[in-house]
This record gives C-alpha cells, sequence and structure tokens, in this order.
C-alpha cells in the first residue's frame, strides 16, 4: 500500500526567505505525487504534480517541487516566501494500480513572519 | 467551469443526532470521493463512488455512516448516530473516470462541509 511522510508539522519563515517542505512517499510502483495548499476554512487546491514526465515540475505562486526517486521524495520548494503563503501544504500520492484515490501526509502549517 | 459543490458549509450537531451532507460533482466527472479531514490531520479517504456504484468503502464506518450516489452525479453522506470524534470536515472531491488523459489523477475538490459535534 502506498503511503506519505509528511515531515515537520509546522513550519516558521520569514517574508523573502526560501520555504522548503519535505515529502516521501512509499510505492512499489511509480506514482503521480501531488501538492495540495489548504486556505483557512477552504478545500484543497492544486498547487503542482508530477505524472511521470519531467522531474522538476513548476507549479503557481512560484512553487515547485523535484521527484526524486532514488530518495523517493517530492521536496516542495519556493524561492522567496510571501505573506499570503501561509496556510497548510499536503503531499498526496496517486497510483493506479491502487483504483485512482489520494493518500495525503499529515500535512505541513507554513506560518510566515513579516 | 462550475467547481464541485457542497452543502452546508457548516453544521454543528449534539451527539447520537443525525447530519446529511450533499455533493455535486463537476460535470462529468464518474468518480467521487468523499475525506474526512479531522483538524490537524491530512484527508482520510471514506469511501469511492465509480458513477453509482461503490469502488472502496473499507474506511467507512459502516456502523454509523452511509453514502449514496443514486443516478451516478450528486452523491449524500450521512451520519446516524453522531459521535464527538465524528467533528471534522468532509470534502467532496471529484475527477475524471480513468488513470489516464488530463486527468492524471488530479481530484478535484469542494470547499468541504465543517461539522461540530457538541
Amino acid at each position: 500500500a502506498q503511503s506519505v511522510t509528511q515531515l515537520g508539522s509546522h513550519v516558521s519563515v520569514s517574508e523573502g526567505a526560501l520555504v522548503l517542505l519535505r515529502c516521501n512517499y512509499s510505492s512499489s510502483v511509480p506514482p503521480y505525487l501531488f501538492w495540495y495548499v489548504q486556505y483557512p476554512n477552504q478545500g484543497l487546491q492544486l498547487l503542482l504534480k508530477y505524472t511521470s514526465a519531467a522531474t522538476l515540475v513548476k507549479g503557481i505562486n512560484g512553487f515547485e517541487a523535484e521527484f526524486k526517486k532514488s530518495e523517493t521524495s517530492f521536496h516542495l520548494t519556493k524561492p522567496s516566501a510571501h505573506m499570503s503563503d501561509a496556510a497548510e501544504y499536503f503531499c498526496a500520492v496517486n497510483i493506479k494500480a491502487a483504483g485512482n484515490k489520494l493518500t495525503f501526509g499529515g500535512g505541513t502549517r507554513v506560518l510566515v513572519k513579516p | 467551469e462550475a467547481g464541485v459543490a457542497q452543502s452546508p458549509r457548516y453544521k454543528i450537531i449534539e451527539k447520537r443526532q443525525s447530519v446529511a451532507f450533499w455533493c455535486n460533482p463537476i460535470s462529468g466527472h464518474a468518480t467521487l470521493y468523499w475525506y474526512q479531514q479531522i483538524l490537524g490531520q491530512g484527508p482520510k479517504l471514506l469511501i469511492q463512488f465509480q458513477n453509482n456504484g461503490v469502488v472502496d468503502d473499507s474506511q467507512l464506518p459502516k456502523d454509523r455512516f452511509s453514502a449514496e450516489r443514486l443516478k451516478g452525479v450528486d452523491s449524500t453522506l450521512k451520519i446516524q448516530p453522531a459521535k464527538l470524534e465524528d467533528s471534522a470536515v468532509y470534502l467532496c472531491a471529484s475527477t475524471v473516470q480513468g488513470f489516464s488523459g488530463r486527468g492524471g489523477g488530479e481530484l478535484f475538490f469542494g470547499e468541504g462541509s465543517r461539522l461540530t459535534v457538541l
């Protein structure tokens, strides 16, 4: 069965600093990987996804993530944090053999300090 | 294109009462999901429908939770009787049928229904 681990339930960054959110997955077959963002009292919005094309994936709002098969990782980064990046971020894996359903990590809440 | 619609957005009930949540997926999306998101945790799949058939309900507490998707479009999730630990956000999501194509395994989520059980 697939699983996702997000290291760090809370991350605090200064405005303008690098944002790095870590995600490791477990899967016996090539996965599709996703990062979603959730703002307070809202649903999940897709930031970016990896679907076996380029390993470096660019998403919305300046975020990008790199798929590293050897490390089973899909870390999310943004070079310069903005106050509007304060939210909760979820990494998720979807595997065709598992029936087209997303399995989520526990989430990382990002706080941006001015 | 209209997104996934859910109602009500907020519901407060006392334990042992019943509650129902409604979801209307994106037009043309054959697959519909209900996820439970407890505060501070990632969403957990409760049930997956393909058209009006259940694909996976292995995580659904069937003694108190039920869900249906009549006519393969709208869906309703019911909890009866509710427990304190059912306090959560219930997220509905949908996707195109199958795994390949432009869907690429992406799910589209509604804004959720927040349940508070007192």
